[in-house]
């Protein structure tokens, strides 16, 4: 496509329901991150995924969060028994990858996320 | 925490020159990159730089490097209130080939 498409755009679910956020990046980047930002606050890295290496899930908060990637195209994050410190907004980004020499990130519009 | 290192707000008076400053890890980050975010907005890439340039000039935009203190700045020249937004400070961390953003600076024009 030609920029990273996120969805749902804005999600309210109820406190204990699991979402599923989706993420597609820009065709042929092989590196793609997602962040989470609070309102007023700056951004939390949660995971970056690249080529075919193991995912950095170090930002990842508890175990209720989980990210896959299918090869280099579409992402999910998913939060299970969500909780109200839970909403954000999700940010997706994805660039060519560092063996590219600039890596230029692309962000996609984020889906808000309420936990209700 | 973040790696990078940002302070957190700026207020500047419209038509001075606003200047952002960040604190980057990684002596070895090949480019390093500012970001703005305008409210309600995703981010966007404002400029960037090679670690071999200690400045880059873009219009009303000057960057500057300082490799030996790790320090990265952002000027912003005859500030508008069109610049009120959070700006990123980013690089890439070498290792693993992943951007490491700061926490960002929000900056705020007042007339």
């Amino acid at each position: 496509g030609a920029g990273v498409s996120q969805s749902p755009s804005n999600k309210v679910t109820e406190k204990g329901k699991d979402v599923e956020l989706r993420c597609d990046p820009i065709s042929g980047h092989t590196a793609l991150y997602w962040y989470r930002q609070r309102l007023g606050q700056g951004l939390e890295f949660l995971i970056y995924f690249q080529g075919n290496s193991a995912p950095d899930k170090s930002g990842l908060p508890s175990d209720r969060f989980s990210a896959e990637r299918t090869g280099e195209s579409v992402s999910t994050l998913t939060i299970q028994r969500t909780q109200q410190e839970d909403s954000a907004v999700y940010l997706c980004a994805s660039s060519l990858g560092g063996y590219q020499g600039n890596t230029e990130a692309f962000f996609g519009q984020g889906t808000r996320l309420t936990v209700v | 925490g973040e790696d990078v290192e940002q302070s957190l707000f700026l207020s500047v008076r419209e038509g001075d020159s606003s200047v952002i400053n960040c604190t980057y890890t990684d002596s070895s980050s090949t480019y390093l990159y500012w970001y703005k975010q305008e409210p309600g907005a995703g981010l966007q890439l404002l400029t960037y730089i090679f670690s071999n340039m200690d400045m880059k000039q873009d219009q009303r935009l000057t960057v500057l490097l300082n490799k030996k203190d790790k320090h990265l700045s952002l000027r912003i020249a005859d500030t508008q209130t069109g610049d009120s937004a959070i700006y990123f400070c980013a690089e890439i961390i070498r290792y693993d080939y992943k951007l490491s953003f700061g926490a960002g600076t929000t900056v705020t024009v007042r007339a």
